[in-house]
């Protein structure tokens, strides 16, 4: 079965613009969790949606929020973005969350903020 | 937060056993221990998780301490497909019953041929 897409896979933005990324998960998983991973501070949980809800965050500033749709594809957006958001998002599914289920993760999207 | 160590980088030669270690000392009762490895310019994989004994799969097998505050990646035979940085991950309880994976810096995975 087709793995975790995400879209667009790199982008460039500047200062103060905002960004949307997405993330389709694999068919019939219902969570949807995703990370930043940047080389000074590695992998880091963003923020997990579950069934349309968020069910878990992470300690992310407030310009970092999230969605997901009833077909269980999630969007990710950054405000106002910052030199310092420059990094590769990467979203991973899951059939019911990560206490014993394993999480496919997409190529994830390369975000450079000039 | 319950925390993770583990070696910066380990090098092994191809065809030979690979063990990976973790020491998770203060991880809780309930914390279930993944471990995932990053190949280059990919996003993470998935590689084995366990809770208290012994866990093998396709890929690997995972040895867990009798005191849970340590654990063992092993890689049967390596491959120069093997070589990756590995994480050792505690699944930690954070909200409710929410539970996400704390990455850590993990071990740089070399495979000599």
């Amino acid at each position: 079965k087709a793995g975790v897409t995400q879209t667009p896979r790199y982008l460039i933005k500047t200062r103060g613009q905002q960004v949307t990324l997405s993330c389709s998960p694999i068919s019939g998983h219902r969570s949807v969790s995703w990370y930043q991973q940047t080389p000074g501070q590695g992998l880091q949980f963003l923020f997990e949606y579950f069934s349309e809800t968020q069910r878990n965050k992470g300690n992310f500033p407030g310009r970092f929020s999230g969605r997901q749709f009833s077909n269980s594809r999630s969007e990710m957006n950054v405000s106002t973005l910052e030199l310092g958001d420059s990094a590769l998002y990467l979203c991973a599914s899951s059939l019911e969350g990560t206490t014993n289920n394993e999480q496919f993760f997409g190529p994830g999207t390369r975000l450079t903020v000039l | 937060d319950a925390k993770t160590t583990q070696p910066n980088s380990m090098e092994s030669n191809e065809e030979e056993p690979v063990h990976l270690p973790c020491n998770h000392s203060t991880i809780s009762g309930t914390d279930y221990i993944h471990w995932y490895r990053q190949l280059p310019s990919q996003g993470p994989e998935y590689v084995i998780h366990g809770l208290t004994s012994n866990v093998n799969n396709r890929m690997a097998s995972l040895a867990i301490a009798e005191d849970r505050k340590s654990s063992t990646l092993i890689l049967h035979r390596a491959t120069l497909r093997d070589a990756a940085v590995y994480y050792c991950i505690p699944a930690l309880l954070t909200s409710g019953s929410a539970r996400q994976l704390t990455f850590g810096s993990g071990t740089q995975l070399t495979v000599l041929p």
